[in-house]
């Protein structure tokens, strides 16, 4: 069973655009959510993670929005660049140094 | 932030043979570290979690006589595959935190059982 449900499969954004990807979850013991940058062949990078006490964060470029209730959250990035084409991960856990559940991943294609 | 490594990066073994992948936490000490699987263009799965000075924790449906883990320091976590065969074929990383921060992701190693 997928604990955390991710979309778009892909997502092909032109260079200056806003990238959106939209996760999902059912356990409300999630307290820790984060997202995470994978290029071919590389571990995943933390890029920006959110407790549920907030409902939005921002990190330069980066926002997570999240919606408690409905137990959702997202991943903005403003004003993509080509050098964001990677794979993108949410995850959640009980507590951050416990075991992630990762999402099925975004494959990120910016075009310039 | 806290650094992870992980050797080798890249390995190819013969079917039957075993081979093992070193996680090492090199600027902090980790009581748990994470090893998960990544299948080409699908996501990471949770194979174990290595504590310790204590036995590992297998995630289920991973054969825990197959995978092999050791984490005989607090800066060393060891996953050995015994017995590969092609199917075993996969990118493996593993993770660890530091106290009382997020978890931080190996490079990677990927495995190639011909």
């Amino acid at each position: 069973q997928q604990q955390v449900k991710q979309s778009p499969q892909s997502l092909i954004v032109q260079k200056g655009g806003i990238s959106i990807i939209n996760c999902a979850y059912e356990n409300t013991a999630f307290d820790y959510f984060p997202w995470y940058q994978q290029f071919p062949g590389k571990g995943p990078a933390l890029l920006i993670a959110i407790r549920p006490d907030v409902s939005e964060k921002k990190e330069g470029r980066f926002t997570i929005s999240f919606n408690k209730s409905a137990k959702q959250f997202s991943l903005h990035i403003m004003d993509s660049q080509p050098g964001d084409s990677a794979t993108y991960f949410c995850a959640a856990s009980i507590l951050w140094a416990n075991n992630l559940f990762f999402g099925t991943g975004t494959r990120l294609t910016v075009i310039p | 932030g806290a650094v992870v490594s992980q050797h080798p990066s890249w390995v190819i073994c013969k079917s039957g043979t075993s081979v093992k992948i070193e996680c090492r936490s090199l600027d902090f000490q980790a009581t748990t570290m994470f090893w998960y699987r990544q299948f080409p263009k699908q996501s990471l799965m949770l194979m174990a979690t290595s504590n310790e000075g204590s036995k590992a924790t297998y995630e289920q449906g991973v054969e825990k006589d197959k995978f092999l883990i050791n984490h005989a320091s607090l800066t060393l976590s060891t996953l050995t595959v015994t017995s590969a065969h092609p199917e075993d074929s996969s990118f493996y990383i593993c993770s660890a935190a530091p106290p009382g921060a997020e978890q931080y992701f190996g490079p990677g190693t990927r495995l190639t059982v011909t």
